[in-house]
């Protein structure tokens, strides 16, 4: 069975651009979160999909927006791209209790 | 405000010791806790996890004890190996919408 995909695994892009980062979740989750690891920081939580709805997002400006497609995967914008954005962007799955999560992308902003 | 909190930032250990990775939490509404082991530029991959009901899970090598008066739950590894060296983050969720929070992360290091 096919884990969390991400893609792609390395982005680099000038301030002030848009950057889309996108992920499949494992096959049969519904439910797809989004976190940011910047340095020297933990996971923070910045939004959460499931079936095709946003439901919560975490402290971060509007300028992070996201959606979820039919087929569960998901898809996270980022604009107006500023050089604190760049961090580890990580996506996870989940059926129940446990979030499985990808390899993440790393968005480097300069 | 940081609802989980791993106060120790590293820990070094010698291999076949035991490992000790402590996390406490603020939150009463956390039911669910979850260990994440991470390696450098890759995602966490989920380790073990324990309801609130129970206050101990065994998986292998593996143990977490969860002490729900204290608010505190701790990680064991016993023993030790090389290949565990890596950043162990501590998870926490509740019912109703089970986005796991996370503590910073501890990086762990098992000296041969």
């Amino acid at each position: 069975e096919a884990g969390v995909t991400q893609s792609p695994t390395h982005l680099i892009k000038t301030r002030g651009q848009q950057a889309t980062l996108r992920c499949s979740p494992i096959s049969g989750h519904t439910s797809v979160y989004w976190y940011q690891q910047a340095l020297g920081l933990g996971l923070q939580f910045l939004l959460w999909y499931d079936e095709g709805e946003e439901r919560n997002r975490g402290n971060f400006p509007p300028r992070f927006s996201g959606r979820q497609f039919p087929n569960y995967s998901s898809e996270l914008n980022v604009n107006a791209l500023e050089l604190e954005d760049s961090a580890l962007y990580l996506c996870a799955s989940r059926p129940d209790r446990v979030a499985f999560f990808g390899q993440g992308t790393r968005l480097t902003v300069v | 405000d940081q609802q989980v909190k791993q106060n120790s930032p590293s820990l070094s250990v010698q291999e076949g010791r035991i490992s000790i990775l402590n996390c406490d939490y603020t939150n009463s509404m956390f039911d669910y806790f979850l260990w994440y082991k991470k390696y450098p530029a890759e995602g966490p991959t989920f380790l073990i996890s324990i309801s609130s009901i129970k206050d101990k899970n065994e998986d292998g090598r593996f143990t977490v004890f969860l002490n729900k008066s204290a608010k505190h739950l701790s990680l064991h590894i016993v023993p030790s190996q090389p290949g565990d060296s890596a950043v162990y983050f501590c998870a926490a969720n509740g019912v109703g919408s089970y986005i796991p929070t996370f503590g910073r992360g501890t990086s762990l290091i098992v000296h041969p």
